[in-house]
């Protein structure tokens, strides 16, 4: 079955830029969509077809998908930005999420 | 404005068939290119996919649960069934439903409902 590898957690310190990787064979060749989730909270749309951003979500949250590796890029991180953040890969078959990466904001 | 919220039981005892109900608004299930989503998450761990029916009733399972799911939908109640049957302690979760769009992502979701498996 296909899996996608998220780095389990990553830090920033506030105002900075931070990238959270998503790894999958050919993932480039999938559209890929990025969540936050807060504790206690459902999912957040923040990312989808690689690089679009749905209504409301700031513009510092950005994304890529190329080769392998899908990225979701916060520039001018912010304190509310701490959050569990998942990547999912769709295509005509596949709908499977990442493992999860844990933002840390120092 | 769209809305989901799931319902069902909150305790199921392990061998026996849960039944989920996603009940939605603001958006119709006839409508191309709009589908309904399921998703899980045990207590601290990730998000997994479950299934998802698209307004045509074109239905995608999880590979690995596909022989214990069945997803149907019901256009006229906007609702949204899954069952999943011969349920284990593992299954115990946080069972989600979530609006679809364009199949790429799901872009809007429900609050949740938690089910423990426990004899």
């Amino acid at each position: 079955s296909y899996e996608l590898t998220q780095p389990p957690s990553v830090s920033v310190s506030p105002g900075q830029t931070v990238s959270i990787t998503c790894s999958g064979d050919k993932l480039g060749d999938k559209y890929v969509c990025w969540y936050q989730q807060k504790p206690g909270q459902s999912p957040v749309l923040v990312i989808y077809q690689d690089y679009k951003r749905p209504s409301g979500i700031p513009e510092r949250f950005s994304g890529s998908n190329s080769g392998n590796t899908a990225t979701l890029t916060i520039s001018g991180t912010q304190a509310m930005d701490e959050a569990d953040y998942y990547c999912q890969a769709w295509d005509r078959s596949t709908r499977v999420f990442g493992g999860g990466t844990k933002l840390t904001v120092l | 404005q769209i809305t989901l919220k799931e319902s069902g039981p909150t305790l199921v005892k392990p061998t026996q068939t849960l039944t989920l109900t996603c009940t939605f608004s603001g958006f119709s299930l006839s409508t191309s290119g709009v589908g309904v989503g399921w998703i899980r998450q045990p207590p601290g761990k990730a998000l997994e996919w479950l299934a998802l029916i698209y307004w045509n009733d074109d239905k995608r399972y999880s590979p690995a649960l596909k022989s214990r799911l069945t997803i149907t939908k019901d256009t006229s109640k906007n609702q949204v069934v899954l069952t999943m049957t011969n349920m284990d302690p593992v299954d115990t979760a946080t069972y989600y439903c979530a609006h679809s769009w364009g199949a790429t992502a799901f872009d809007i979701w429900g609050q949740g409902t938690m089910v423990t498996v426990s004899s």
